[in-house]
C-alpha cells in the first residue's frame, strides 16, 4: 500500500531564515506531487505541482520555491522566511490513471514564523 | 478556472441523526471531478467520496452518500447515522480533466459538531 510522509511535523522559524519542508512517498512510482497551504481555518491553496523528476509547476507567485530531486521526493523551500509564510503545509500525490487522478494527502507540516 | 463555494461554515447533528453539507461549484472545464474531504482534529486530509462528472449516478461510500446536480452545479455530501468520530471540517473540492487536470481548487469548509 502506498504511504506518505512529511517532516518536520511542526517547525517555528524567525523571519529571515531559510526553510527546507520534505515529502517522500512510497508504495508507488512516478507519482504527481503537489503542496499545498491551509491558513488558520481556511480551505488548502495549491502551491506547486510535479509530474516527474525536476518537473515544478508554480500556481502562486510567492517567497516559495520546491524541488523534486528524486521520483518520490519533494521538497519546498525559501531562502528567507516571511510572517505571511506561517501555516499548516500538506504534500499530496496522485496517480494518473484513465478515469482521472484522486489525490491523498501527508500528515502536514504546521510552520510558525515569528 | 474553478470555484468552490460552501455556505455553511458550521453545521451540528446528533449521533445517529442524517445531516447534509452543501457544496455550489462552477467550471470551466467540460469534464471534471468532484470531491469531499474530511480533516480531523489532527489535520490530516483524508478522502470520503469522489464523484465522476460524467456519470449520472451519485457515488455512495457506506454511510455517506452525494446528491450530484450537475445542471444546478450543485454537489451535497449526505452523512447517515452521523458517528462521533465524523466531527471535523468538511471540505468540498474540484479539478478538471483538461487545462486544471489534477490541481483542486477548495472550499472554505464546514465545520461538523456531532452531539452525543
Amino acid at each position: 500500500s502506498q504511504t506518505i510522509h512529511q517532516w518536520p511535523a511542526t517547525l517555528v522559524q524567525p523571519v529571515g531564515s531559510p526553510l527546507s519542508l520534505e515529502c517522500t512517498v512510497e508504495g508507488t512510482s512516478n507519482p504527481n506531487l503537489y503542496w499545498y497551504r491551509q491558513a488558520a481555518g481556511r480551505g488548502l491553496q495549491l502551491l506547486f505541482y510535479s509530474v516527474g523528476i525536476g518537473q515544478i509547476s508554480s500556481e502562486v507567485p510567492q517567497n516559495l520555491s520546491a524541488s523534486r530531486p528524486q521520483d518520490r521526493q519533494f521538497i519546498l523551500s525559501s531562502k528567507k522566511l516571511l510572517l505571511s509564510d506561517s501555516g499548516f503545509y500538506l504534500c499530496a500525490w496522485s496517480v494518473r490513471v484513465a478515469g482521472g487522478d484522486t489525490q491523498y494527502f501527508g500528515p502536514g507540516t504546521r510552520l510558525t514564523v515569528l | 478556472a474553478q470555484t468552490v463555494t460552501q455556505s455553511q461554515p458550521e453545521m451540528s447533528v446528533q449521533e445517529a441523526e442524517t445531516v447534509t453539507l452543501s457544496c455550489t461549484y462552477d467550471t470551466s472545464e467540460s469534464d471534471y471531478y468532484l470531491f469531499w474531504y474530511k480533516q480531523p482534529p489532527s489535520r490530516q486530509m483524508i478522502l470520503v467520496i469522489r464523484q465522476e462528472a460524467y456519470k449520472q449516478q451519485n457515488a455512495t461510500e457506506n454511510r455517506f452518500s452525494v446528491n450530484f446536480q450537475k445542471a444546478a452545479k450543485s454537489f451535497s455530501l449526505k452523512i447517515s447515522d452521523s458517528q462521533l468520530g465524523d466531527a471535523a471540517m468538511y471540505f468540498c473540492a474540484s479539478s478538471g480533466r483538461g487545462t486544471s487536470y489534477g490541481k483542486l481548487t477548495f472550499g472554505q469548509g464546514t465545520i461538523l459538531t456531532v452531539h452525543p
